[in-house]
């Protein structure tokens, strides 16, 4: 059973350019959430996806948007690159009902790097 | 905003002997704690969780510890070992379903051999 997965690794990317991140969830869950990891820090929420459409955000601006396709897996776009976006991000699953909706499990990373 | 947070960023440990980490919640409607571990260059990876009807909860090598009345949170690990360096963050959220975490800092747990 797969857990979470996302592409790619690491990314390098120069100031005003776009970046696209993809993830695909944990076997049996059906909820993405994105979260922000800036260095020496805990993750930051970003925005959460179910039933293809954005649920819930963060407090964080436009130029960070997503999408989940049927299959539940999800991509997060940011335009407009600023050097403040070098961070890791995370994406989470968690499962479609039940109990324990709230359990988020995490995938590896991506490694952004804005020069 | 209200927010999680650690009392101690780092926690240097014998190996064998039990590890202690605190965290402090600050939302009184929180209802959900989860304890994550990060290795290096990894996701967080999940551990134990609690939700706010329980005290104490459990796992293997691992317990967690909630006392609402100080909104404080712990995170016990005995005999620890060296894989269990890492960095542990404490996450909370309220309500039923899908939902947002919030994360605190983190507390790096260092074992001394």
């Amino acid at each position: 059973d797969a857990g979470v997965t996302q592409s790619p690794t690491h990314l390098i990317k120069t100031r005003g350019q776009q970046v696209t991140l993809r993830c695909s969830p944990k076997s049996g869950h059906d909820t993405v959430s994105w979260y922000q990891q800036a260095l020496g820090q805990g993750p930051q929420f970003i925005f959460q996806y179910y039933e293809e459409e954005e649920r819930q955000r963060g407090n964080f601006p436009d130029r960070f948007s997503g999408h989940q396709f049927p299959n539940y897996s999800s991509e997060l776009n940011v335009n407009a690159l600023l050097l403040g976006d070098s961070a890791l991000y995370l994406c989470a699953s968690s499962s479609k009902g039940g109990d324990r909706q709230e359990t988020q499990y995490f995938g590896p990373g991506t490694r952004l790097l804005v020069l | 905003g209200e927010s999680v947070g650690l009392h101690l960023p780092t926690l240097s440990v014998q190996e064998g002997d039990n590890s202690i980490i605190n965290c402090a919640y600050s939302n009184s409607a929180s209802d959900y704690f989860i304890w994550y571990k990060q290795e290096s260059g990894k996701g967080p990876q999940f551990i134990i969780d609690i939700r706010s009807n329980m005290d104490k909860r459990q796992g293997q090598r691992v317990t967690v510890l909630l006392n609402k009345t100080v909104k404080h949170l712990s995170l016990q690990i005995a005999a620890t070992q060296p894989g269990d360096s890492a960095v542990y963050f404490c996450a909370e959220n309220y309500g039923t379903g899908r939902r947002a975490l919030t994360f605190g800092s983190g507390t790096r747990l260092q074992v001394q051999p």
